[in-house]
């Protein structure tokens, strides 16, 4: 069935380091979102593009935070130094289906920087 | 004050009675009105949307709007112990939606 992916699922480094998150929309999605998610700011929107399009990305840190979509089927995102406060599950979520808003998100990407 | 609020709850609720979510928010041109629920430790996932002022129902849940108020809220009829989650209200405008911080519900068995 159609769902989102993301890679990895699990992701614990070193302050300093890089890290790479990747998101597979749903085929046919034309818009895909970046969010982070901790239990003291709940879920923030990052950035999102439609039809590759990057549309607002005023939600990320931009001296370390960047994302992209080189194609239809892949949207990263990346930092840069990574530091301990950049610890939180990131989520993509896709959209274009029938109803407008309604989103899919994938399973998230769980990163701890130590 | 914040976009959409919600009690963060927890709220406990016995099962089989109703549970009932609330959520408010701050933009009048707001357009879209959404229940996404997450289990523990999994994604968001999308249980309700609504529109139009008034009730929406799909089977066990009902999502009210109030436009005038700008108040949202969600009911559970006949909760069950897997209704257990944290419900999060969220409102769609200008292109993206802007999520509450989240209801955690337990329902006691």
């Amino acid at each position: 069935d159609a769902r989102v992916t993301q890679t990895p699922r699990h992701k614990v480094t070193e302050m300093g380091q890089e890290v790479t998150m990747r998101c597979q929309p749903i085929l046919g999605h034309n818009t895909v979102f970046w969010y982070r998610q901790t239990m003291m700011q709940g879920l923030e929107l990052l950035a999102y593009f439609r039809n590759r399009a990057p549309l607002d990305d005023s939600g990320m840190p931009k001296d370390r935070f960047s994302a992209e979509m080189p194609d239809a089927t892949l949207a990263t995102l990346k930092i840069q130094p990574s530091e301990p406060r950049d610890s939180a599950v990131y989520f993509c979520a896709s959209e274009g289906g029938v109803v407008p808003y309604e989103q899919y998100f994938g399973p998230g990407t769980r990163l701890t920087v130590t | 004050q914040k976009e959409v609020e919600q009690n963060s709850g927890p709220l406990s609720v016995p099962e089989g009675a109703i549970a009932s979510l609330n959520c408010t928010y701050s933009d009048r041109g707001s357009q879209s009105f959404f229940w996404y629920r997450q289990y523990s430790g999994k994604s968001p996932e999308l249980i309700m949307f609504i529109y139009s002022n008034g009730d929406k129902e799909d089977g066990r849940f009902t999502a009210q709007l109030n436009k005038a108020s700008q108040y949202v809220s969600l009911l559970i009829r006949d909760s069950q112990p897997s209704d257990s989650a944290t419900y999060l209200c969220a409102v769609g405008r200008d292109d993206k939606i802007i999520f509450g911080k989240g209801t955690r519900l337990h329902i006691l068995p």
